[in-house]
């Protein structure tokens, strides 16, 4: 089943103490994306990434770092979390040009 | 920049009509068109590429006015399963990949 998965699902964590949340794809796409969405303010990218060792920033990358040495995997990385990055992220990968974008189940995390 | 969505929401009854405009401050190459329900990942509904396309699901259409820079959701007919946010996406023109999404419309349906 083609799909995109996120590890964990939900997260409590305390201010500073650094995370990762994975992304992984099996539909062979170049492109992979982060968003956060926080109430009343959509889907917001944090980073996005054309293809293996290709990696930009979105609109809200302060505070977040990525990597891509796979195709498949686009991990999201805290180093040092802080309760203002308390939301849901998305992980999203498409083909790409203009193509679907398939989402992972979200990640709710909470950061004391 | 990110497209501007409206209405923010809007109430309907079973078997009424809604629309949904998403508006860009730049020229654009595409239109992006996905719902999502509560608690759940958003769902791919439509993409939109030229000036004038329109596009069909179901009873859930939209076009996209290339010169206004706009694009518009039309949702006829409504059913209880059409309820959740609507998002638009939009993608500039001039080369880059990059999608941004409006804030959403929270679209609810009630019997």
């Amino acid at each position: 089943e083609a799909q995109v998965t996120q590890n964990p699902r939900y997260l409590i964590t305390v201010t500073g103490k650094k995370l990762t949340v994975t992304c992984s794809q099996n539909m062979n796409h170049e492109y992979m994306s982060w968003y956060r969405q926080d109430p009343g303010l959509g889907l917001r990218q944090i980073y996005y990434s054309m293809n293996v060792e290709v990696t930009d920033k979105g609109d809200v990358p302060e505070g977040y770092k990525v990597s891509r040495k796979e195709k498949r995997n686009f991990p999201l990385i805290l180093e040092s979390p802080s309760p203002n990055q308390t939301s849901l992220y998305f992980c999203a990968s498409s083909k790409p040009g203009p193509h679907t974008q398939y989402f992972g189940p979200g990640t709710r995390l909470t950061v004391l | 920049q990110q497209p501007v969505q409206s209405p923010q929401a809007v109430i309907l009854r079973e078997g009424e009509d809604a629309v949904i405009n998403c508006s860009s401050s730049k020229a654009l190459y595409s239109v992006h068109w996905y719902r999502q329900k509560h608690g759940e990942a958003p769902v791919f509904l439509m993409i939109l590429l030229k000036g004038g396309e329109q596009k069909g699901h179901e009873k859930i259409s939209a076009s996209f006015n290339e010169k206004k820079q706009q694009s518009s959701l039309y949702l006829t007919a409504s059913q209880l399963s059409y309820s959740g946010t609507y998002f638009c996406g939009t993608v500039p023109q001039g080369g880059s990949e990059k999608l941004v999404f409006g804030k959403g419309t929270k679209l609810t349906v009630n019997p």
